[in-house]
């Protein structure tokens, strides 16, 4: 069965500190881990990964993919109360029809 | 532009009562639609997939069931609403990019 664990659950920090969200999977046939952010409705995009070692920014955020570790981290820096939301990993699979196994998610409460 | 559309936002049902949740996408042909639950606390669960029309996977047992009468709806139904049938239901899709696009969600209360 395929399973994806997140850590930590949960994780409340001040604003301007870094955060480093960790992720790790096993599934047969691997096909790309994806990170989503969640704040009160549908989880919105915010990478996808499926190459071991190349990082992926996107202003604060960024992510990295160790396949031979079978996990990947998402950073936060200088963190800001619009940061707080549940953020999904998960990990795509499936030789045909191609589907999404989540983690938990990791709740993060950025205070002033 | 594709675009997913779910409905509706909330609903509270009393247990017993039927079930029906539609998504439809627009902008794609031949998609992969998917059924996702997220129970409170928990992560998101993988209830039914659809490669094409009439074709149906489902992931877990339970009193659910799914339905795609044309190539870009989805449907998830119910006979009979139980208590931990209670939840986020969100439907999504995939084209040809191995990422997923997630409709808006339902919020469903069974009471």
């Amino acid at each position: 069965e395929d399973k994806v664990v997140q850590s930590p659950l949960s994780l409340v920090v001040h604003e301007g500190d870094t955060v480093t969200l960790n992720c790790s999977y096993e599934v047969t046939n691997f096909r790309s881990l994806l990170w989503y952010k969640q704040e009160k409705k549908a989880p919105t995009f915010l990478f996808m990964l499926t190459s071991s070692g190349i990082e992926k920014k996107s202003g604060r955020l960024s992510s990295i993919l160790d396949k031979k570790e079978l996990s990947s981290i998402l950073n936060i820096t200088a963190t800001q109360t619009g940061d707080s939301a549940i953020y999904l990993c998960a990990v795509g699979s499936g030789a045909g029809s191609y589907q999404l196994t989540f983690g938990k998610g990791t709740k993060l409460s950025v205070i002033p | 532009s594709q675009t997913i559309h779910q409905w509706p936002a909330t609903l509270v049902q009393p247990v017993g009562s039927p079930l029906s949740l539609e998504c439809t996408v627009e902008g794609t042909s031949n998609p992969n639609l998917y059924w996702y639950r997220q129970a409170a606390g928990r992560g998101l669960q993988l209830l039914f997939y659809s490669v094409g029309i009439g074709q149906i996977s489902s992931e877990v047992p339970q009193n659910l069931s799914a339905s795609r009468p044309q190539d870009r709806q989805f449907i998830l139904s119910s006979k009979k609403l139980l208590l931990s049938d209670s939840g986020f239901y969100l439907c999504a899709w995939t084209g040809r990019v191995y990422g997923y696009t997630f409709g808006s969600g339902t919020r469903l209360t069974v009471v």
